[in-house]
């Protein structure tokens, strides 16, 4: 089965600088990964993926992920905080699976909160 | 195109009241899904229906019903509600080939703008 862990419920950042936001995921298979992005009040929105084709992901809005077999991670990094970047961020595990199973489906972290300090 | 579209946005229900919430896409997707969100909790899934005609229980299913009406649509029901369903409701689709496996883009999850529901 898979899981999802979100490492801080809630993260603060200095505009200008580093985001960091981590996740580790547990899958008896090779994972798909996801990050998603939830500005207040809204839906969720991709921000990028990981699908077995490269380890360093690049996302929309200037994130990044990298995926680390060894350490079952796929922490979110974006070199320069922008107040825009606050939001709720999700990371998600889907692990492949035959057509109609819950293997296909997407297991969600908890979520971490970006702030955004100016 | 406007991609997944919800109705209504925001319900505020008395319990034992029932209601559905409606989930419409244009994408042509196969796969849709409901899931709710509580804070501290992120997404749980409900109900998905991985092609028009089936549907399948999530991890939280107990106090809900499902209708894949047809491709385009698939709708929630909460037959008697309860206080402990106040939540923001998400519905979602994507393009899941057969065997799990998708080309391109299509494995993404395409999601609603929710629909906030409140049961005093």
């Amino acid at each position: 089965a898979q899981s999802v862990t979100q490492l801080g419920s809630h993260v603060s950042v200095s505009e200008g600088a580093l985001v960091l936001l981590r996740c580790n995921y547990s899958s008896s298979v090779p994972p798909y990964l996801f990050w998603y992005v939830q500005y207040p009040n809204q839906g969720l929105q991709l921000l990028l993926k990981y699908t077995s084709a490269a380890t360093l992901v690049k996302g929309i809005n200037g994130f990044e992920a990298e995926f680390k077999k060894s350490e079952t991670s796929f922490h979110l990094t974006k070199p320069s905080a922008h107040m825009s970047d606050a939001a709720e961020y999700f990371c998600a595990v889907r692990g492949p699976g035959e057509y109609g199973g819950s293997q296909g489906n997407l297991i969600f972290g908890k979520g971490t909160k970006l702030s955004v300090k100016p | 195109n406007a991609g997944v579209t919800q109705t209504p946005k925001f319900q505020v229900l008395k319990t034992g009241q029932s209601m559905t919430l409606q989930c419409a896409q244009d994408m042509n997707h196969n796969s849709m899904y409901w899931y709710r969100q509580d804070p501290g909790m992120g997404l749980r899934l409900i109900y998905y229906s991985a092609s028009e005609g089936t549907t399948d229980k999530g991890e939280v299913p107990n106090g809900y019903n499902v209708s894949r009406l047809n491709k385009r649509e698939f709708s929630l029901r909460l037959e008697s509600a309860a206080p402990s369903q106040t939540s923001v409701y998400f519905c979602a689709s994507s393009e899941v080939t057969r065997r799990g496996r998708t080309s391109g883009s299509t494995d993404t999850q395409y999601f609603g703008p929710g629909t906030r529901l409140t049961v005093l």
